[in-house]
């Protein structure tokens, strides 16, 4: 069964901090690839996904991806992290059918 | 959010009594499910239905039933709540084949609180 990881539950940055949510998944066939944001109080969000080509994404809000094939990664970057970004984010994984395989979570706090 | 209605919102119950999460969706999407999102456990699959009358287990389905009697709806019912069932609780949608490609959407999740 297809697992997925996200090593850091908790992150905090103060504004303008780079960020990196690592993603680690299971499966070793094709797989695509999803990170959802749930802000405060809110639903789940698609932020970006992957599921041909360019190994790097770029989604909404100045948030990208890298798709990293060797080493099973999907980590989520931003270059200067506000604090209108702190939300709990989701790695998420689709390697057949219609399911999703979602990560523990990161909380990201950004400190103003 | 748009197309997905998850009502109540917010509950709470006591032990032992029976609880009935609806969600309501009007994008006449196939595939609905039911999430518990818990700290330290993220999203974890209860029961998806893939059309009426058409449902299955995900990893965490003891305690919990469901039923798609239409399209639009999607009822999950704790026969007997327990406080290890207090949880936030999401429903989903999508589409056969689009999952893969589109992820799926979200509801905006039911409170549940178990006493």
């Amino acid at each position: 069964a297809q697992s997925v990881s996200q090593h850091n539950h908790h992150v905090i940055l103060s504004e303008a901090a780079s960020l990196e949510l690592g993603c680690n998944y299971s499966y070793g066939g094709t797989v695509n690839l999803f990170w959802y944001v749930q802000y405060p109080g809110q639903h789940l969000q698609l932020l970006l996904k992957y599921f041909s080509g360019d190994p790097l994404v770029k989604g909404i809000k100045g948030f990208e991806a890298e798709f990293i094939k060797s080493k099973f990664s999907f980590n989520l970057r931003k270059p200067s992290v506000q604090w209108s970004d702190t939300a709990e984010y989701f790695c998420a994984v689709n390697n057949a059918g219609n399911m999703l395989t979602f990560g523990g979570g990161t909380r990201l706090m950004v400190k103003p | 959010d748009a197309g997905i209605t998850q009502s109540p919102r917010h509950k709470v119950t006591e032990t032992g009594t029976p609880v009935t999460l609806r969600c309501h969706q009007t994008e006449n999407h196939r595939y609905m499910y039911w999430y518990r999102q818990d700290p330290g456990h993220g999203l974890r699959l209860i029961h998806y239905s893939y059309g009426v009358k058409d449902t299955d287990k995900g990893e965490v389905s003891d305690g919990y039933s469901v039923s798609r009697s239409k399209t639009e709806d999607f009822l999950l019912t704790l026969e007997s709540a327990t406080s290890s069932q207090t949880s936030v609780y999401f429903c989903a949608i999508s589409e056969p084949g689009t999952a893969a490609n589109y992820g799926y959407t979200f509801g905006s999740g039911t409170r549940l609180t178990v006493v």
